[in-house]
């Protein structure tokens, strides 16, 4: 089993829905973090968040929010799903400590119609 | 504002030839460089995280080297399942908490 799990894989929808896209890990990390990422650019961090009762914006925040439910578990919303945010989103975790590497799950494929 | 530029976009190798991608960085205060592997389908995979100037770190076939201005990954004798996008990502001091990656490089190998 995969130690970040994201689900959904794949997701087609409309503007204007609500969509959530969920991610747990099993690796006892403390840092979670949501990116996302377009053709031709980086990774983008959107949220993240390194303990249960801390939540931080990362670059490109603007129409996303998240909640951290458990250390295990780290969803990111789009409240009103826009064409612009057609994209591969990426959890990752990673922790606590100075320079630990981020691990990543297999991510989410968003299309919005 | 820290950036991360990779280069080349992308690179062919025929198996067994090698070479090196480059990841050049404008960081105020490089705290650490990482090298990520993706697959297609894929979220990145850790392969090494470089500290300071001189350092060489090992894989297999890759190696991966640090300057002040930028690192290398060498690619030595490559096979074609070493086909991969291969990202850099950095950590400033002046930075927040957060990553800077670059925009990758496709490697394809073909047998």
């Amino acid at each position: 089993d995969a130690d970040v799990t994201q689900t959904p894989r794949n997701r087609i929808t409309k503007t204007g829905k609500r969509i959530m896209l969920e991610c747990s890990q099993t690796k006892g990390h403390d840092r979670m973090y949501w990116y996302r990422q377009d053709p031709g650019l980086g990774l983008q961090l959107i949220y993240y968040s390194f303990d249960v009762k801390d939540i931080n914006k990362g670059e490109i925040s603007d129409g996303y929010s998240v909640s951290r439910q458990a250390q295990a578990k780290f969803s990111l919303s789009l409240e009103s799903a826009i064409p612009n945010q057609t994209a591969l989103y990426f959890c990752a975790t990673s922790a606590t400590g100075v320079l630990q590497p981020q691990h990543f799950g297999d991510g989410t494929r968003l299309s919005i119609l | 504002e820290d950036q991360v530029t990779q280069s080349p976009e992308a690179l062919r190798l025929q198996e067994g030839e090698s070479s090196s991608l480059n990841c050049s960085y404008t960081v105020s205060g490089l705290r650490g460089l990482f090298w990520y592997r993706q697959d297609p389908g894929k979220g990145p995979e850790f392969l090494f995280t470089l500290y300071s100037a001189g350092e060489e770190k090992e894989k297999e076939r890759l190696k991966a080297t640090l300057t002040k201005k930028e690192s290398f990954l060498h690619i030595t004798a490559p096979k074609p399942e070493d086909s991969a996008t291969y990202l850099c990502a950095v950590y400033s001091q002046g930075g927040s908490e957060k990553l800077v990656f670059g925009k990758g490089t496709k490697l394809t190998v073909n047998p």
